[in-house]
């Protein structure tokens, strides 16, 4: 068990619609990072929040967006979602963004099926 | 963008074989992260690297950070069922915002008993 976890752990959904999935990091640490995981492109780093403020981003589509609340816990929230988003979503957590403070945790992840 | 070369792509061997698998970069990693993942299951850390020619050991497991800061190996020692899987190596670039990090494309590991 990492210490981070995710909800929920499978979500199955149509074609335009909007999910939100729910990420808490480890007890201390700061940052947060999601990650999209599929067949085709592998592990893909999406966005990162360092104690509440957007810290880095990739390749996001603008369909996609993040936030962390003041507890650190942090949502994605995936809209107008097409068959392709269809994959598996993780969240890491770390104490910073360098060195030995960019030890990525990852949770179980989050199973997007888009029907 | 950055990526990662990781080979092989998969590999099946016999118990109490040993492994080695290496990621090479374009351009320079100041951090190498070793992660192996079960089906369904998120990846897991098992060892991080941050200098140039580190070699680190976890177990049977050993990795380095390369020379050059453009490359990494993992060897895994007499392998055991258990060690099936996925391995990837993960780096973070030195002129990098914040903590994101570079994944390789994944290495299969199947032991056979």
């Amino acid at each position: 068990d990492s210490g981070v976890t995710q909800t929920p752990k499978h979500l199955i959904t149509a074609t335009g619609q909007r999910v939100t999935l729910r990420c808490s990091p480890r007890s201390g640490d700061l940052s947060v990072y999601w990650y999209q995981q599929s067949l085709d492109q592998g592990l893909q780093f999406l966005i990162q929040y360092y104690n509440g403020e957007e810290r880095a981003k990739g390749n996001i589509l603008e369909r996609f967006s993040a936030q962390q609340f003041p507890d650190l816990h942090s949502e994605l929230n995936l809209s107008s979602l097409e068959l392709g988003d269809s994959a598996l979503y993780f969240c890491a957590s770390s104490v910073g963004t360098s060195g030995t403070y960019n030890e990525q945790f990852f949770g179980p992840g989050t199973r997007l099926t888009v029907l | 963008g950055q990526q990662l070369n990781q080979s092989p792509q998969s590999m099946f061997i016999q118990e109490g074989e040993d492994v080695s698998m290496n990621c090479t970069s374009s351009s320079i990693f100041n951090t190498w992260l070793w992660y192996k993942q079960d089906p369904g299951e998120g990846p897991v850390l098992l060892i991080a690297l941050y200098k140039a020619g580190e070699l680190t050991s976890n177990g049977r497991l050993t990795a380095q950070f390369g020379i050059t800061r453009k490359d990494s190996f993992l060897n895994i020692s007499a392998s055991i069922p258990s060690d099936v899987g996925i391995y990837f190596c993960a780096g973070q670039p030195l002129y990098n915002q914040g903590g994101k990090l570079i994944f390789g494309q994944g290495t299969e590991l199947s032991v056979k008993p």
